[in-house]
């Protein structure tokens, strides 16, 4: 079952933050976070499993709650580079292997 | 460390026709998992290859198919196109570890006439 992302889109300017949602009605066994810019491929940001482990680029920070299935991607001090779509992709624990994406969420950054 | 390569990247066909894509994976990668993108649908999971088996398949009809080779190249099949498969359709290749990170090629643009 798809992950459901919010919100949509946000506009921010440089140097704000902001929160991009995801969450699943399944058990999960990990949540993944890739940026994809126009005309490129997605590009992996963060994984994080169900038991707290998480690997990913040193400027992302991502949560995962266990309990609600839930997991929160924080842009902080946003920059220009950050501007794309964000996507959270979602591994069922019966279905390891098997990665699910959410709709999206368009992130554009102005100076 | 070469990335996901994919070929060809742009493709025309006509409806009723068949295609085939390609995929090689990063170097000691061995799954291969294949997406459809499109601007109504988002992406959508079609199938993992892992060890030359189809692990995982997602909720497409028969005529897309796929397959992998022992040295983890990966092709994808889709027979009787229909309008509806005009999509990017992209690979991704990961170790298949306990963290199964994805690494995207940069897709084939598949256009149905």
């Amino acid at each position: 079952q798809q992950p459901v992302q919010s919100p949509q889109a946000v506009i921010l300017r440089e140097g704000e933050d902001a929160v991009i949602n995801c969450s699943s009605s399944k058990a999960l066994y990990s949540v993944h976070w890739y940026r994809q810019k126009h005309g490129e491929a997605p590009v992996f940001l963060m994984i994080l499993l169900k038991g707290g482990e998480q690997k990913g680029h040193e400027k992302i920070s991502a949560s995962f709650n266990e309990k609600k299935q839930q997991s929160s991607l924080y842009l902080t001090a946003s920059q220009l580079s950050y501007s794309g779509t964000y996507f959270c992709g979602t591994e069922e624990s019966d279905s390891w292997g098997k990665l699910q994406f959410g709709a999206g969420t368009q992130v554009v950054v102005t100076p | 460390k070469a990335g996901v390569t994919q070929t060809p990247r742009y493709l025309i066909k006509t409806r009723g026709q068949q295609v085939t894509l390609s995929c090689s994976p990063i170097s000691g990668h061995r799954s291969v998992s294949w997406y459809q993108q499109t601007p109504g649908q988002g992406l959508q999971f079609l199938f993992e290859y892992f060890s030359e088996t189809q692990r995982n398949k997602g909720n497409f009809p028969g005529r897309f198919s796929g397959r992998q080779f022992s040295n983890s190249r990966s092709e994808m099949n889709v027979s009787t196109l229909e309008l509806g498969d005009s999509a990017l359709y992209l690979c991704a290749s990961s170790r298949r570890g306990s963290y199964n990170e994805q690494f995207f090629g940069p897709g084939t643009r598949l256009t149905v006439l």
